[in-house]
């Protein structure tokens, strides 16, 4: 079982529409999650973090987080074409690091197209 | 400031050759990182470095080395390249008190 796993996708959605991406991770101590958004042959920039089970919206985008079901999701609404990039999600056991080696994995990513 | 920066941005080398990537921040980072990235198999860490004078392994070290040579360099070397180093390669760098990491725009290599 990988660590943190996401459907590779592609997710297609229309324009305006809601776009749910989903991820799962395997280490019940996991306490800080990411959400990194990558365009084709660009590096991954952070768009959301979540560390305490429920919702977080920033903008268009609200993150979701439930530790019991080790599973946390982004939500897209209004999606437009140029949200269409791979979305990876980051898992780390640790709340909030004050130096030294920070543990992440990330999923390979679900690549999201936005259909105009 | 212009945050993570890496060189060079494309490389072609061939077996057994050597070269060095180089990674500098600007934001006064303790912390910083290289990864590499495959098709199917997400970013792995290669090596890292928690503070100036300090590095350690990843996930998948072998047939690198590292060296951090001040606070806002932190290279990575191959030694005798081989095909199964052909990726692309991101340097990162995180805040001492935030868990956000920071990307540099990547390298993107090919060993024949």
């Amino acid at each position: 079982q990988k660590e943190v796993e996401q459907n590779s996708g592609p997710l297609s959605v229309p324009e305006g529409a809601i776009a749910s991406l989903n991820c799962t991770y395997s280490d019940r101590v996991s306490q800080s999650f990411f959400w990194y958004r990558q365009y084709s042959g660009k590096s991954p920039e952070l768009i959301m973090s979540i560390y305490s089970n429920g919702d977080k919206e920033d903008g268009r985008f609200t993150a979701q987080l439930n530790k019991a079901s080790q599973y946390v999701s982004l939500l897209i609404r209004d999606s437009q074409p140029s949200d269409s990039a791979t979305y990876l999600c980051a898992v780390s056991p640790q709340w909030r690091s004050s130096g030294g080696y920070q543990k992440v994995t990330f999923g390979t990513g679900t690549k999201l197209q936005v259909i105009p | 400031n212009a945050g993570v920066t890496q060189t060079p941005k494309f490389q072609v080398l061939k077996t057994g050759q050597s070269m060095t990537l180089q990674c500098a921040q600007d934001m006064n980072h303790n912390s910083m990182y290289w990864y590499r990235q495959d098709p199917g198999m997400g970013l792995r860490l290669i090596y890292y470095s928690a503070s100036e004078g300090t590095t350690d392994k990843g996930e998948v070290p072998n047939g690198y080395n590292v060296s951090r040579l001040n606070k806002r360099e932190f290279s990575l070397r191959l030694e005798s390249a081989a095909p199964s180093q052909t990726s692309v390669y991101f340097c990162a760098s995180i805040r001492t008190t935030q868990d956000e990491q920071f990307f540099g725009p990547g390298t993107r290599l090919t060993v024949l």
